[in-house]
């Protein structure tokens, strides 16, 4: 069965600092592999996806994932936070079909 | 593009009712998914259709939920009667083959008392 790990709960970064989110899946295949973004009160924001290719993938907001076969990770990262970066973080895997969704990482950011 | 629309945002019912949330998904978008999130279950998928079709409902928690859609703009989740452990944001999404995942909306909060 596929599932989604996000093993971090809560992170704080300082703004201005880098940040990584750790996404590991269970999958039968290479699956198709999402991040998304959910501010306090709003829906689901696609940040970016992977479905073949280069193994690291731009998405909005400047962040970036990278795509670990070996590692079945999908982490995301970002260079430099913003404190308008703060939200929920989701790691999403699956077929357009059917997504299963990580618990999630809400991320603080501190001044 | 209007994106996905979820009516009502919030509702608030007392124990017993019935309630009705709403989704328009976007126009074109042959596949629809009706999510509930929680605190303590996170993102749970519920049901979904693929043109206008019930794919896959084995996340519906019970009999007491239902959904329709009875055409490709518009879709129905039904809780009947509701329950205090139903409180939750619903969401909607949609999506196509082939293009940029799903597509969500803002939700309904439903509170019942």
């Amino acid at each position: 069965a596929q599932s989604v790990t996000q093993p971090d709960i809560h992170i704080t970064v300082s703004e201005g600092a880098s940040l990584e989110l750790r996404c590991n899946y269970s999958y039968g295949a290479t699956p198709y592999l999402f991040w998304y973004v959910q501010s306090p009160g709003q829906g689901l924001q696609l940040l970016l996806k992977y479905f073949s290719g280069d193994t690291l993938v731009q998405g909005i907001k400047g962040f970036e994932a990278e795509f670990k076969r070996s590692q079945s990770s999908f982490n995301l990262r970002k260079p430099s936070v913003h404190w308008s970066d703060a939200a929920e973080y989701f790691c999403a895997v699956g077929t357009f079909q059917k997504l299963v969704f990580g618990t999630g990482t809400r991320l603080l950011v501190s001044p | 593009d209007a994106g996905v629309i979820q009516s009502p945002r919030h509702e608030v019912t007392e124990m017993g009712q019935e309630v009705t949330l709403r989704c328009k998904p976007i126009s074109g978008h042959n596949s629809l998914f009706w999510y509930r999130q929680t605190m303590m279950r996170g993102l749970e998928l519920l049901i979904y259709f693929n043109n206008n079709v019930p794919i896959d409902d084995s996340g519906m928690p019970e009999d007491r939920f239902s959904a329709k859609m009875p055409n490709a703009s518009f879709s129905t989740l039904k809780i009947q009667p509701s329950e205090p452990r139903d409180s939750a944001v619903y969401f909607c999404a949609s999506s196509r083959p082939g293009t940029d995942g799903y597509t969500f909306g803002s939700g309904t909060r439903l509170t019942v008392v």
